[in-house]
């Protein structure tokens, strides 16, 4: 079947720590992969995607590169800020369906 | 991208009740999606809104607990019938737009916060 596994959080950092949340899926196709983010009170945001095996997805800093032979799409950020507190979920798309499939979510708090 | 919103953003309910969540997006999507996320949880797929056809549930969730509209191409309603306190979620709509091939991302709204007492 198709499933993410996520780290269980929650994660507590202190600003300008490096970040990593593991993300590993299991596919029975080709699938794409991808990180949303949710700010407290708020829907969900596409934070980053890949679409093929060794993409790498960025934006705002963080990092994710996809990995065919280790099925994982670990989340990374060199120096983390205290409004990057919040739930971050990995999630996985089958091209030839609708169906996404999310993980757990991790939830981040950054201390200053 | 598209923008989505939703409403009501937040509502307390009673139990036996009936609640309709309206969602609308700011340009012409193909496929419209309703999930629910219960408190501490992942986001769990309802059914998918096809506009001029029957929505497709998936399983555990039927079409008399939560029926759907899909009237247009930019809008949808939720609705979740005879409420108990085992519905409190946050219900979101998402959207995947017509001209992305692939990858099929989604486009998520505010969501819904329903309390029921």
């Amino acid at each position: 079947g198709n499933s993410v596994t996520q780290m269980e959080g929650p994660v507590t950092l202190s600003e300008e720590a490096f970040l990593t949340i593991n993300c590993t899926y299991t596919a029975t196709g080709y699938p794409s992969l991808f990180w949303y983010v949710q700010y407290p009170g708020e829907g969900l945001q596409l934070l980053l995607k890949a679409t093929k095996a060794d993409d790498k997805g960025s934006n705002k800093g963080f990092e994710a590169t996809y990995r065919k032979e280790t099925t994982s799409f670990h989340l990374e950020k060199g120096s983390v800020q205290v409004s990057d507190s919040a739930v971050y979920f990995c999630a996985l798309s089958l091209n030839t369906g609708n169906q996404f499939y999310f993980g757990t979510g991790t939830s981040l708090t950054v201390i200053p | 991208s598209a923008v989505i919103s939703q409403k009501p953003s937040r509502d307390i309910c009673q139990r036996g009740t009936s609640l309709t969540i309206q969602c609308q997006v700011d340009s012409q999507v193909t496929m419209m999606f309703w999930y629910r996320q219960q408190p501490g949880q992942s986001l769990t797929l309802i059914a998918t809104a096809n506009q001029g056809s029957e929505a497709t549930y998936e399983s555990g969730f039927v079409i008399d607990k939560f029926p759907i509209s899909r009237p247009n191409l930019t809008f949808s309603t939720l609705t979740v019938s005879n409420m108990s306190p085992e519905d409190s979620s946050i219900y979101l709509c998402s959207v995947r737009l017509a001209e992305v091939v692939s990858p099929y991302e989604q486009y998520f709204g505010p969501g819904t916060r329903l309390t029921v007492t």
